[in-house]
């Protein structure tokens, strides 16, 4: 089983409607847990950390769920430039990430349609 | 620009050759992460230094493979004897030990083998 599994896509959504992704984990020791964005052929860039509490910022908001050991993003009121494919990462302290253990999912990739 | 370099952005090389990658973190970043990329997979930890320490390597990280960190700066990733399977994005990130261990990237290093 794959330490971070996401489902792929392509997601095409609409410009304006709001969607979700989910991410699952495998490793209940996990203790940090970051949504990242990547453009195509650019470097994946920071978009959040998930906190335990849910946290919001704009139009995303991150979940966390440690009983069922998955994330969630939510991205209302989505942009034309908000295609970009989403990277769960998670740091499992004991990866083989290094001593952040981060590891990454494949990536959703996310196109808004006008 | 303070963020994250990467030389070269392109390489192309012939097989069996040997290539070597330079990257510059931040400057007041201690930890710096060197990571592969292949088309449709997220990012695969190779490697990682706090300060010229090299402290942990990926079993992805073959004995062909080698990284410098030598003043606790910038640092190099050598590939010795390139084979078709290395064709990859090269992506180097750096963070700070003392802070949320949040890894900022680097454009990369797109190398191709031919």
């Amino acid at each position: 089983r794959k330490e971070v599994e996401q489902d792929p896509g392509p997601f095409n959504v609409p410009e304006g409607a709001t969607v979700a992704f989910n991410c699952t984990y495998s490793n209940s020791a996990s203790q940090s847990f970051f949504w990242y964005r990547q453009d195509c052929r650019k470097e994946p860039k920071l978009l959040m950390s998930v906190y335990s509490s849910g946290n919001e910022d704009g139009r995303f908001t991150a979940q966390l769920n440690r009983a069922s050991q998955y994330i969630s993003l939510l991205i209302r009121d989505s942009k034309l430039s908000d295609s970009a494919t989403y990277l769960c990462v998670v740091n499992s302290g004991q990866s083989g990430g290094g001593a952040d253990g981060l590891t990454f999912g494949k990536g959703t990739h996310l196109i808004i349609q006008p | 620009d303070t963020g994250v370099s990467q030389n070269p952005r392109h390489k192309i090389t012939k097989r069996g050759q040997n290539v070597t990658f330079r990257c510059d973190p931040i400057s007041e970043h201690n930890r710096l992460y060197w990571y592969r990329q292949t088309l449709g997979q997220g990012p695969e930890f190779l490697t990682y230094f706090q300060n010229e320490a090299q402290l942990e390597k990926s079993r992805l990280l073959s004995d062909r493979f080698s990284a410098e960190r030598p003043k606790g700066s910038f640092s190099t990733l050598e590939i010795q004897r390139t084979e078709q399977g290395d064709s990859a994005m090269y992506l180097c990130a750096s963070s700070y030990s003392g802070g949320a261990y949040t890894q900022y990237f680097g454009p990369g290093t797109r190398l191709t083998v031919l």
